[in-house]
This record gives C-alpha cells, sequence and structure tokens, in this order.
C-alpha cells in the first residue's frame, strides 16, 4: 500500500463545468500518473509528473491540464467537462527505487466521474 | 505502433479447472512485460514483472511466463478469490517508463 488517496472518489457535473480531482500520496514517490478507464479501452495514460512542476503528456491529453505544485500532489484538471470524460480515473505513483524500466506501479482507489 | 493484446476477454472456471491467459505484445524494444490484477471498484494492484524470454514468477496459484512475441498466465486449481480483472502492460518504446496497458481478462471463477 503506497499511501494513495484520491479525491472525490465520485463525482457527477454538467457538462462545461471544471473539475478538479486531487491524488495524495505519502510515499515521497517522484513519479505520478494519471490514467482513465474506459470499457473498451483499458488504461490510457492522460499525464505524468517526474517531479515538481515538471510534467508531460500521455496518450489521452487533450480537454486535461495538470499541475504538482508538491511532492505529495498532483491534480487533474477538466477545464471544461465534456460527456466523453465520463470515466473512472485512476492516479499512481512509481517506486523510487525501481529504476526507469520498472513496471510496478501503485495504483489509488480510483475516482468515478459521471458528465451529464 | 506499440500494442499489448489479451486474451480471452473473459474466462469462466470451475473451481479447480486450471487455465492459462494470454497477453501478446508488439512494442518496439521490449523493457519489461508487467502482470497487474484489478478487483471490481479497485485500482490494479501489481504481480508480477517478466524482463526476458523464458522468465518465469510464481505467485501462489499463477504462474507468469514470457516468449519473444507473447507472455501466459497460468492460474492451476483456481479458487473464487482468484476471481479478478487480470492486466497486462509494457512500456510503450521510446518513453521514460510509461506503461501501455492491455484491456484485460475478466476471470470468474465459480465453486
Amino acid at each position: 500500500d503506497a499511501g494513495i488517496t484520491q479525491s472525490p472518489r465520485h463525482k457527477v457535473t454538467e457538462t462545461g463545468t471544471p473539475v478538479t480531482l486531487r491524488c495524495h500520496q505519502t510515499e515521497n514517490h517522484r513519479y505520478m500518473y494519471w490514467y482513465r478507464q474506459d470499457p473498451g479501452h483499458g488504461l490510457r495514460l492522460i499525464h505524468y509528473s517526474y517531479g515538481v512542476k515538471d510534467t508531460d503528456k500521455g496518450e489521452v491529453s487533450d480537454g486535461y491540464s495538470v499541475s504538482r505544485s508538491k511532492t505529495e500532489d498532483f491534480l487533474l484538471t477538466l477545464e471544461s467537462a465534456t460527456s466523453s470524460q465520463t470515466s473512472v480515473y485512476f492516479c499512481a505513483t512509481k517506486p523510487n527505487s525501481g529504476g526507469a524500466n520498472t513496471g510496478e506501479l501503485f495504483f489509488g482507489e480510483g475516482s468515478r466521474l459521471t458528465v451529464l | 505502433e506499440d500494442q499489448v493484446t489479451q486474451s480471452p476477454e473473459a474466462l469462466r472456471l470451475q473451481e479447480g479447472e486450471s487455465s492459462s491467459l494470454n497477453c501478446s505484445y508488439t512494442v518496439s524494444g521490449l523493457r519489461g512485460l508487467f502482470w497487474y490484477r484489478q478487483d471490481p471498484g479497485k485500482g490494479p494492484e501489481f504481480l508480477f514483472t517478466l524482463y526476458s524470454a523464458g522468465e518465469e514468477k510464481e505467485k501462489e496459484r499463477l504462474k507468469a511466463t514470457l516468449t519473444k512475441k507473447e507472455s501466459f498466465l497460468h492460474i492451476t486449481a483456481p479458487k473464487p478469490e482468484d476471481s479478478a480483472t487480470y492486466l497486462c502492460a509494457s512500456h510503450r518504446g521510446g518513453s521514460q517508463g510509461n506503461l501501455i496497458f492491455g484491456k484485460g481478462t475478466k476471470l470468474s471463477v465459480k465453486p
């Protein structure tokens, strides 16, 4: 258990409203990730961070932005939510000891977002 | 294009009925093949790392193997508590540790 907390766990919002999901970790892991999981698509990377204020895009980054002002917090923002962003969002971290090739990620419990 | 493909999409077994899940990959410069387990309503949980063809890893009733083109997750004498979705993943070619995941195999083990 890497001590990853996601909030909120469930959210229903309307199209066009801004939404921010928060990921908090207690392990001081350098790398943090945001994935979305949808039926028929599996887990897809949205954005990731390799340090405070260091972020980069994943394969499905359009419509999303991220920020990391502290090691322990990684925020995912939907500036103007659309129905296509209805999904389950997972935050993950990578242990610092694993090296670049490690595939061991610790995942949070997920945040279920519904955009009406 | 880097791809990780899992089959079957779903598998129903009777308790004690052994079987295998398949993960085939086309990734430039393979730097590891990884298996995860995901329970309903939870995040994925890491199981195994495989780095080279011929490598095997075991954990309880699960054994993961790797060839040059695919990986298998063998489940021996499964129990109902093995019911979950099993995901495999690999590094996206040229990336700094970012994973590409398969869509998963949903395993149901009936008593």
